[in-house]
């Protein structure tokens, strides 16, 4: 058990929709990254968040945003829908600064884009 | 080519063997993860390498930067174990994920 849970567990969204995900950390933890997996792939690096500022990217549209709030808590949100969007959202949290630091994975949300 | 490559892609033993998985990056990085996937998708670190090596159990965790690779031990295998392990590079801003080695241990 991690302590990093997210949120929800389960989603179904239409093409063209906007998602929000929701993922809350360990106490203490200033670095939240956020991870997309597809079916049978490894998990892809979207980006990471340091004490509310975004510290890293990795190669997805603007349409991919993030946020990370004061109490550990943060979001991903993606817009506009595509039907490959359809994966597992893993967000992970760690103490320090950077990915160098043992990552600490939550449960995912796995989103299906009809 | 893929920046992190493993191998073997799948794995299959007996309970009780000896097992390596592999690890190559052509990257540069300051620190190598090992991670555990469980059907269902739950993840955790194994662990987190920059030099040398560690353990903890039956698990070992090498790493030889000049030669940028990686290897996962896993002594006296058991079907828990059971699992898809993945390879992560980072640096301070970015993580490379390998496509995982799939492991099955049958009893």
């Amino acid at each position: 058990e991690t302590g990093v849970t997210q949120s929800p567990t389960h989603l179904i969204k239409t093409r063209g929709q906007q998602v929000t995900l929701r993922c809350s950390s360990q106490s203490g933890h200033n670095t939240v990254s956020w991870y997309q997996q597809a079916l049978g792939q490894g998990p892809q690096f979207i980006f990471q968040y340091y004490r509310e500022e975004e510290n890293g990217r990795g190669n997805f549209p603007p349409r991919f945003s993030g946020l990370q709030f004061p109490n550990y808590s943060s979001e991903l949100n993606v817009n506009a829908l595509e039907l490959d969007d359809s994966a597992l959202y893993l967000c992970a949290s760690s103490w320090g600064f950077g990915l160098q630091e043992t990552q600490y994975f939550g449960p995912g949300t796995r989103l299906l884009v009809l | 080519k893929n920046e992190v490559e493993q191998s073997p892609q799948n794995l299959t033993a007996q309970e009780g063997e000896f097992i390596t998985i592999n690890c190559s990056y052509s990257v540069g990085i300051s620190a190598l993860h090992w991670l555990q996937q469980h059907p269902g998708g739950g993840i955790v670190s194994l662990f987190m390498l920059s030099s040398g090596k560690k353990k903890h159990g039956r698990l070992i965790a090498t790493i030889n930067i000049q030669e940028k690779h990686s290897s996962l031990h896993i002594t006296a295998s058991h079907p828990r174990d059971s699992a898809v392990y993945i390879c992560a590079v980072g640096n301070t801003d970015k993580l490379i994920f390998g496509t995982g080695t799939r492991l099955q241990v049958f009893p």
